[in-house]
């Protein structure tokens, strides 16, 4: 069956410090890899994806995870964390032979000390 | 319109009624998706439709919960005989053949 790990229930940075949120997963196919940032009382926003190709990809606001099948990982990083970074952050694994249907990890709350 | 909608954002009702949700995904997207936010169980999966075919409904809890598509676009998630375990946040998705979902704002269901 397919499951994502997140691994960190919280982290708090500093801001300008980097960042790196770990995310594992077990996937009985070839895996679409995605990262959804949550703002307090909002939906879900796409980060950036990974289905096939170059295996670091970049997403939007800065992002960017890099996908290691061997370790059945996708982290995601940013080198300078914002204040306005602060959120819950999901990773999620989906694909055709699953109807495309997401399996989410238990999220990532992100705190920035100023 | 430019995203998903859903409606009402906000919902409390009491214990033992019906509840109805409803999504407007993005239009001519063909597959739309219903998920459930709740503290104890995080993100779950609900019910998934393709087009015109027959609906995944794999992620239902109970046969408390049903859902529908009319005209392969507005969807309506219904609960009936609502329960205080029920109380989450329902977020709707919708995608393209892409695959990239795009979700709505949710809709914050309280069962009191």
């Amino acid at each position: 069956a397919q499951s994502v790990t997140q691994p960190d229930i919280h982290i708090t940075v500093s801001e300008g410090a980097s960042l790196e949120l770990r995310c594992n997963y077990s996937y009985g196919a070839t895996p679409y890899l995605f990262w959804y940032v949550q703002s307090p009382g909002q939906g879900l926003q796409l980060l950036l994806k990974y289905f096939s190709g170059d295996t670091l990809v970049q997403g939007i606001k800065g992002f960017e995870a890099e996908f290691k099948r061997s370790q059945s990982s996708f982290n995601l990083r940013k080198p300078s964390v914002h204040w306005s970074d602060a959120a819950e952050y999901f990773c999620a694994v989906g694909g055709v032979e699953y109807g495309n249907k997401l399996v989410f990890g238990a999220g990532t709350i992100l705190r920035v000390k100023s | 319109g430019a995203g998903v909608s859903q409606s009402p954002s906000n919902k409390v009702t009491e214990k033992g009624k019906d509840v109805e949700l409803r999504c407007d995904p993005i239009s001519g997207h063909t597959a739309l998706y219903w998920y459930r936010q709740s503290l104890g169980q995080g993100l779950e999966f609900l019910i998934y439709f393709q087009g015109n075919s027959a609906p995944d409904k794999s992620g239902l809890p109970s046969d408390r919960f049903s859902a529908e598509r009319t005209g392969g676009s507005v969807s309506t998630l219904t609960i009936q005989r609502t329960q205080q375990e029920d109380s989450a946040v329902y977020l709707c998705a919708s995608s393209s053949y892409s695959g990239e979902q795009f979700f709505g704002p949710g809709t914050r269901l309280t069962v009191l």
